[in-house]
Parts: structure tokens; sequence; C-alpha cells
């Protein structure tokens, strides 16, 4: 089975500076999908960015990038240039296709005026 | 404008009942999911359903009823034997019926709490 592992349970950045999250998955698969979400204090989960295992290259939205080491099995997510807005629990999360999506613990990210 | 609601926003309960929890979306996605959200645990598939009048079990479906007879609408039925049902519920939407390569639309949950 496929997990997915996020080891930092809370995270602070100070605004307008950089923070990177953690993110390690275990599958046997050679082709997946994975994504970081966002959930801030409103609950409202909502994709920040995604990644596709068989693209080198890494995603990149706006401030949000990842460093995807396939075989590491690593998806970290750096935020850049953080604002108050960034202030949310951000999963991780595993997608093989038919199989269901796996998500992991979350880690908290407080953002400091 | 497009989306996935859910309602109600919060919900109470007594020991006991059955309560059905309402997930409803205008994306004309295939796939729709049920998540269980606990403080330190992420999120948990409870059920999931890839088209109409199907539906697999999740992770944690002991106690959880669903149906899907129309494509829009996927609700959610905690039942009695759910030992623990006091949670914050999540309801999804996707767009592939053959796996979730695409991103998932959450709706804006509902929470559960058992007095």
């Amino acid at each position: 089975a496929q997990t997915v592992t996020q080891s930092q349970p809370e995270m602070s950045v100070q605004e307008a500076e950089t923070v990177t999250l953690s993110c390690t998955y275990d599958t046997s698969e050679s082709d997946y999908y994975l994504f970081w979400y966002k959930q801030p204090p409103s609950r409202q989960m909502i994709l920040v960015i995604r990644q596709e295992a068989y693209k080198q290259q890494n995603a990149t939205e706006n401030r949000f990038s990842v460093n995807f080491q396939k075989a590491a099995k690593s998806f970290s997510l750096k935020i850049s240039d953080s604002q108050l807005g960034d202030a949310a629990m951000y999963f991780c999360a595993y997608s093989g296709g038919y199989q269901k999506v796996t998500f992991g613990i979350g880690t908290k990210l407080q953002v400091i005026p | 404008d497009g989306g996935i609601t859910q309602s109600p926003k919060y919900l109470f309960r007594k020991e006991g009942q059955n309560v059905t929890l309402s997930c409803e979306q205008n994306l004309n996605h295939d796939a729709m999911y049920w998540y269980r959200q606990d403080p330190g645990q992420g999120l948990r598939l409870i059920y999931y359903s890839q088209i109409v009048n199907d539906f697999q079990k999740g992770d944690i479906a002991e106690g959880y009823s669903v149906s899907r007879e129309k494509k829009e609408s996927f609700p959610l039925t905690v039942t009695s034997a759910q030992k623990n049902p006091t949670a914050f519920y999540l309801c999804a939407s996707s767009i592939e019926r053959d796996g979730p390569y695409n991103e998932q639309f959450f709706g804006p949950g509902t929470r559960l709490t058992v007095l």
C-alpha cells in the first residue's frame, strides 16, 4: 500500500521569507501523480500544485514550487515570499491512478508578520 | 458558479441515531469521494464512487453507507454502528472516471458532533 509521510507537524516562517515543507512517499509504481493541497482556517481544501511522476521538470505555480526527487521518493513544497494568507494546513497527496488518493497527516504552517 | 456544496455545515446527533450528510456537485464530475478528517490523522477515505449506481469502500467504511443514484449527488449516512462519529467530513469530486489523476475539488465540509 502507498504511504505518504509528512514529518513536520508544524512549521513557521517570517513574512516575505521562504519555507520548505517536506513530504516522502512509498510506492512500487512508476506512473503516478503527487499533489500539495492547502487547507486554510476556513477548512476549504484547494489544490496548490501538482506533479506528474513521468515529468522530470519540477512544477511551479507562481510563488509555489516543488522539488521532486523520484529516486528518493521525495516531494517537497517551497513557498517563496511568504504571505499571511499562506498560513494553513498543507497536505501532501499521492495518486496512483485506479487507486485512491492517499494523504499525509499535514503540516501546519504559521506565517509570522 | 460550479462547485461542490455540503450541508449542513454543523450537525449534531444523539447517540444511536443515523444521520445523513449531503454532497452535491455541478461540475459534471464522474467520481465522488467522502473523507473523514480528525486532528493529527489527515484525511481518511470512507467511500468513493467512480460512476452512478456504483461505489467502493475506502479505508474506514465501517459504520457508514452511501448511495449514488444521480451523478451530481453522493450522500453519506453515518449509522449508529459508527462508534466514534464526531469528526469533520469532506466531500470531493474529480473529473476522471478511471482514476483520480486530476485534482480533487472539495466541498466546505460538515462538522458532525455526537452528543
